[in-house]
């Protein structure tokens, strides 16, 4: 699986969008982009993945840039139950049935009142 | 709905005592996973059970085994604690479609096991 690269810390003001980068630049084609986030001693929480379109949901937006080699979290208005870790990871999919799901260090993100 | 239950949520042990946790899933699943994690580091993959078949990553060490004794329960059994063995313990589980395409993670909450 590719590697990513993310900042080791962010911070954002409540109520503020939160824009959280991942580099990705050795993506390959058939590799999708996944988010999920860490609250403290909490387990990873899956929030939103995509191929090469911007995705959303109730939790977050995906941007993922033209040629795929970096994405954006976009969390639309912060809230303190925000803070967490959040990691970007890229997974290849295959017929082969295993998918090893790779954490890299993630951005820990801290919600300022 | 809890989907991926992980129990206890807090597990202490002796040093060397052998200690078991355990997962269950109601997403009917058919991959199960078990990860480490240990103070301010990323979860770090130790196996996973796709169906039946077990899958040990090449790294996890003798002294962690596992069982998934039918599709909705998976065990993690530590055989002799060490002190570097404390951490939080994952468990997650994902869905290979009929096309083989596996499906999303979801993960537990975690037990967090402290070595005395």
């Amino acid at each position: 699986d590719a590697k990513t690269t993310q900042p080791p810390s962010m911070d954002c003001a409540e109520g503020r969008a939160a824009n959280l980068p991942c580099n990705h630049s050795t993506i390959s084609g058939n590799e999708y982009v996944y988010w999920y986030r860490q609250i403290h001693s909490q387990g990873p929480q899956y929030i939103i993945h995509g191929l090469k379109n911007n995705e959303t949901n109730e939790m977050a937006s995906l941007i993922i840039t033209e040629d795929r080699k970096s994405s954006t979290l976009i969390l639309p208005h912060a809230t303190l139950r925000d803070t967490a870790v959040y990691y970007c990871i890229v997974r290849a999919l295959n017929s082969g049935g295993y998918q090893k799901v790779t954490f890299g260090t993630g951005t820990k993100l801290q919600v300022i009142p | 709905d809890a989907m991926v239950i992980q129990n206890p949520r807090y597990q202490v042990t002796q040093f060397g005592k052998p200690v078991t946790l355990s997962c269950s899933q109601t997403l009917n699943h058919n991959v199960m996973y078990w990860y480490q994690q240990k103070s301010s580091q990323a979860p770090k993959l130790l196996f996973h059970y796709y169906d039946k078949d077990f899958n040990n990553e090449a790294d996890t060490p003798d002294n962690f085994q596992s069982r998934r004794p039918n599709t909705s329960f998976c065990f993690l059994d530590i055989r002799s604690p060490g002190l570097g063995d404390a951490a939080m313990y994952l468990c997650a589980t994902s869905r290979v479609g009929l096309a083989g395409v596996q499906e999303t993670q979801y993960f537990g909450p975690g037990t967090r096991l402290l070595v005395l």
